[in-house]
């Protein structure tokens, strides 16, 4: 079974509707991380947590909300999707080394 | 601020050629990490290497190797007799540790196209 795990891989969604992007890890880090990845822009950060009770902004935290349920799963929310954050969203995990990354989820709003 | 250069956007290379993708990367950090990821056509992200900034020495994993060189801010990646496998999109990325939250900053990408 993989490390990371993403749900769902694939979604399409409309122009205001609420998603939830589900991340799991088995790799008892303490540390997650949601980035979005865009044609020529790389990855981008949009929320990181430390542990359950420590989560902190990213660099384009606007248009999402994140949720730290338990130490295993981190969850990316966009509360209004719009058209512009169709990207592929990773999530990915950490001790104080090197970050291992999901499968990835491709949004796409319409 | 931290940044991460790869200035070649996208490489093409015929089957057993030799290539080097390079990065550039800025920190005023005195300690730091520089790390390479493939991401191959299926889309995940795969772990290659990590370097930290006291170790200068260069690696070799098999085909791969890397050369680190604080002198110039650089650690490139060369790929020898080069594997339609190989074709990916590469990324460097760079933590600094001395200063606040010790984020991941990643390079833009080069992307690698290994042909038969």
């Amino acid at each position: 079974d993989a490390d990371v795990t993403q749900t769902p891989r694939n979604r399409i969604t409309k122009t205001g509707k609420r998603i939830m992007l589900e991340c799991s890890q088995t790799k008892g880090h303490d540390r997650m991380y949601w980035y979005r990845q865009d044609p020529g822009l790389g990855l981008r950060l949009i929320y990181y947590s430390f542990d359950v009770k420590d989560i902190n902004k990213g660099e384009i935290s606007d248009g999402y909300s994140v949720s730290r349920q338990a130490q295993a799963k981190f969850s990316l929310s966009l509360e209004s999707a719009i058209p512009n954050q169709t990207a592929l969203y990773f999530c990915a995990t950490s001790d104080f080394g090197e970050q291992f990354f999901g499968p990835g989820t491709r949004l796409t709003v319409l | 601020a931290q940044k991460v250069t790869q200035a070649q956007t996208e490489i093409s290379v015929v089957e057993k050629e030799d290539v080097t993708l390079d990065c550039v990367y800025e920190t005023r950090d005195t300690t730091y990490y520089l790390f390479w990821y493939k991401q191959p056509p299926s889309g995940e992200l795969v772990f290659l290497i990590r370097r930290n900034s006291f170790d200068e020495q260069n690696e070799i994993s098999g085909r791969y190797s890397w050369n680190f060189q604080k002198s110039t801010s650089s650690f490139n990646f060369t790929i020898t007799a080069s594997q339609v496998v190989d074709s990916a999109v590469y990324f460097c990325a760079l933590r600094a540790m001395n200063t606040g939250f010790q984020k991941l900053v990643f390079g833009t990408g080069t992307r690698l196209l290994v042909s038969p």
